[in-house]
């Protein structure tokens, strides 16, 4: 495996589920970040982690709840989510958040999420 | 804060002329401009970008210039094919101030009809 890799690509929910989005990444990077992606609309920067601890969170709601075990995952817990929240998630990667040399971001192809 | 604006939201070109995506940013602090492509199905991929101490960069067919006075910026593909085509995205940073946070543009759905 190379690269940012995400699970499941594909996710169908309802609003009283509880579920969560898994991503890993071979990089050997240590700062791991969340977007969300919705149609028409600029990515969404949710939460990022650097070397395991979350440096930011742009004002999401608590139903998002990230966890970050290690640099190399990072999990999305997701429960009582509405339908607006239906859009893609990309996880991505970077040598380092911070500092004159801002790292390339290196994205998963994301989890399709469908709330009913 | 930043405020990255894309133009235009659809592009199509013929293949083999030329495709132009325009961004401009807010903060004059902002020194970092990456472009990622964005292919059906896949995550965005970082395809070329531009610090602010130059005003232009190329790597084969495509190219991107900064205008820092006018705080606007560019992507240029040349000789398009039918594979440039996918969802574009700007992109703006300050390295300095914003600890390399990205604001992104809302992108550019480019088509190229062979």
């Amino acid at each position: 495996e190379t690269g940012v890799t995400q699970t499941p690509r594909h996710l169908v929910m309802g609003m009283t589920n509880k579920k969560s989005l898994k991503c890993e990444q071979h990089l050997g990077h240590n700062a791991m970040y969340w977007y969300k992606q919705s149609a028409k609309k600029p990515l969404e920067l949710m939460f990022v982690y650097s070397l395991e601890e979350r440096v930011e969170n742009n004002s999401v709601p608590s139903r998002f709840s990230p966890e970050c075990p290690n640099s190399s995952h990072l999990f999305l817990h997701l429960h009582t989510l509405q339908p607006e929240d239906s859009a893609l998630y990309l996880c991505a990667s970077s040598q380092s958040p911070r500092g004159p040399n801002t790292g390339e971001l290196f994205f998963g192809e994301g989890s399709r999420l469908t709330v009913l | 804060g930043e405020n990255v604006e894309q133009h235009p939201s659809t592009l199509s070109v013929q293949e083999g002329d030329s495709a132009v995506i325009k961004c401009t940013y807010s903060d004059s602090a902002s020194n970092y401009f990456p472009w990622y492509k964005q292919e059906l199905g896949k995550g965005p991929q970082l395809i070329i970008d531009i610090r602010s101490n130059v005003g232009e960069k190329k790597d084969q067919r495509i190219a991107v210039t900064l205008n820092k006075t006018a705080k606007h910026f560019s992507l240029h593909i040349t000789e398009t094919q039918p594979e440039d085509s996918a969802v574009y995205f700007c992109a703006a940073t300050s390295t300095y101030n914003q600890g390399g946070k990205l604001i992104f543009g809302q992108g550019t759905e480019l088509s190229v009809k062979p």
